[in-house]
């Protein structure tokens, strides 16, 4: 089975920089999503990582260490509507198709 | 990037009765997931949608629950049977077949 690890809630002022981390237990491991998700909407994808790593997409960043089962999704310079619920998903590939398991997800609020 | 589409966007449905839930991708692809996310919690793997041959459900849903269709390499739908107020959560298809695991737009199901 998978135990996918997040916290469940984190805080954060507008401009500031925030860390959400995400430990995972698998096997067959072959990849890890992070998404995004506002209230009452659908996922939206931000980032997978296969090998470790800091991958950089404008203001988030998104970190994988495969020997830790440990990733992270860094925000930078946070926006209020950076608020909204982040999902750490790790994937199995099975015959072409990659499924995953999502973590609870981490609900994260930016204010003023 | 894909472009996936689902119909109803929500509902409101009453205890006993059924819903089938459409989605529509734009382009060919094997396999689709099914996934339901229930108020407040992360996404949940019901099943997978295969072309030409019966869905493989996970742990927990059974067809006659959940029964899926999927008559071509576009579509698929999925229908809540016999619902109970506890079906109550957003159903969402995907398309595994490629990294990002693009999402639909989702089905808010409420059941009285």
């Amino acid at each position: 089975g998978q135990n996918i690890d997040q916290p469940t809630e984190m805080t954060a002022t507008e401009g500031a920089i925030v860390q959400i981390n995400c430990t995972y237990q698998t096997s067959g491991f072959n990849g890890l999503f992070w998404y995004q998700q506002h209230a009452g909407e659908a996922p939206t994808f931000l980032s997978y990582n296969v090998l470790d790593g800091l991958e950089e997409k404008g203001r988030f960043s998104s970190f994988l260490s495969r020997s830790k089962g440990y990733s992270y999704l860094l925000l930078k310079e946070l926006q209020m509507k950076d608020s909204a619920s982040y999902l750490c998903a790790v994937t199995q590939s099975s015959g072409g198709s990659y499924i995953p398991t999502f973590g609870r997800g981490t609900s994260l609020i930016v204010h003023p | 990037s894909a472009v996936i589409s689902q119909k109803p966007s929500r509902d409101i449905c009453q205890r006993g009765t059924s819903l089938t839930i459409q989605c529509q991708v734009d382009s060919q692809v094997t396999m689709m997931f099914w996934y339901r996310q229930q108020p407040g919690q992360s996404l949940t793997l019901i099943a997978t949608a295969n072309q030409g041959s019966e869905a493989t459900y996970e742990s927990g849903f059974v067809i006659d629950k959940f029964p899926i269709s999927r008559p071509n390499l576009t579509f698929s739908t999925l229908t809540v049977s016999n619902m109970s107020p506890e079906d109550s959560s957003i159903y969402l298809c995907s398309d595994p077949t490629r990294e990002t695991q693009y999402f639909g737009p989702g089905t808010r199901l409420l059941v009285l």
